[in-house]
């Protein structure tokens, strides 16, 4: 079955950085494009950066464009998060999910999620 | 950037109440509109894209209507498993979700 599974996540100092990860299994890893949903504590969803099922395009949200880098390694098939110059309100639930197919931005199935918290 | 605005942002039901969750966009989206269900301390779960169509194996109590700014969700029969948080999301440029509706219970 599709397992999403993501890690890395823990406890960072303002203006550090920090990678997550999350490992695909049970899916066609080259055949979507995954996503990065945040969600602060007791928050609402907020959709974070995508990347094309085969790694040439990437977008990202305003609130993180030039900070977060997206990427994807089909050898391992595992989606990735840099995070540099982390900042108090990047504190979220980090989740990776899967687009219902190349380019939709429909998010069909979800990982747990990773929780970052950024604090001094 | 497109804005989603959901309605209520809260509100109280017995099991079996039909219940209705609202959404609003800032500018046309066509039928670009998915739903999303978040029971408490869960992952979120695709419900409907596309404004209407239900993903595989949601009940069918469930159901979406809409097109242009305004949209719907309706859950027939309210069931104890449906008190969740539910979202809309846009995908009509780039993507964006709602901020949500608590569905608790009465």
């Amino acid at each position: 079955q599709v397992q999403l599974v993501e890690s890395g996540g823990g406890v960072v100092q303002p203006g550090r950085s920090l990678r997550l990860s999350c490992a695909a299994s049970g899916i066609t890893f080259s055949s979507y494009a995954l996503h990065w949903v945040r969600q602060a504590p007791g928050k609402g969803l907020e959709w974070v950066a995508v990347i094309s099922n085969d790694g040439t395009s990437k977008y990202y949200a305003n609130s993180v464009k030039g900070r977060f880098t997206i990427s994807r390694d089909k050898s391992k098939n595992t989606l990735y998060l840099q995070m540099t110059s982390l900042r108090p309100k990047d504190t979220a639930v980090y989740y990776c999910a899967r687009d219902q197919g190349e380019a939709t931005n429909i998010l069909d199935f979800w990982g747990q999620g990773t929780l970052v918290t950024v604090s001094s | 950037d497109i804005k989603m605005t959901q309605s209520p942002s809260s509100l109280s039901a017995s099991v079996g109440d039909r219940v209705t969750i609202t959404c609003r966009a800032s500018q046309n989206i066509f039928s670009y509109l998915n739903w999303y269900q978040q029971r408490p301390g869960k992952v979120p779960k695709l419900l409907i894209y596309s404004a209407y169509i239900l993903q595989n194996e949601v009940p069918s109590r469930f159901s979406g209507s809409g097109s242009g700014t305004d949209f719907s969700l309706t859950i027939s029969s309210l069931q104890p498993e449906d008190f969740a948080t539910y979202y809309c999301q846009q995908t009509y440029t780039g993507t964006s979700f709602g901020g949500g509706t608590m569905v608790e219970i009465k």
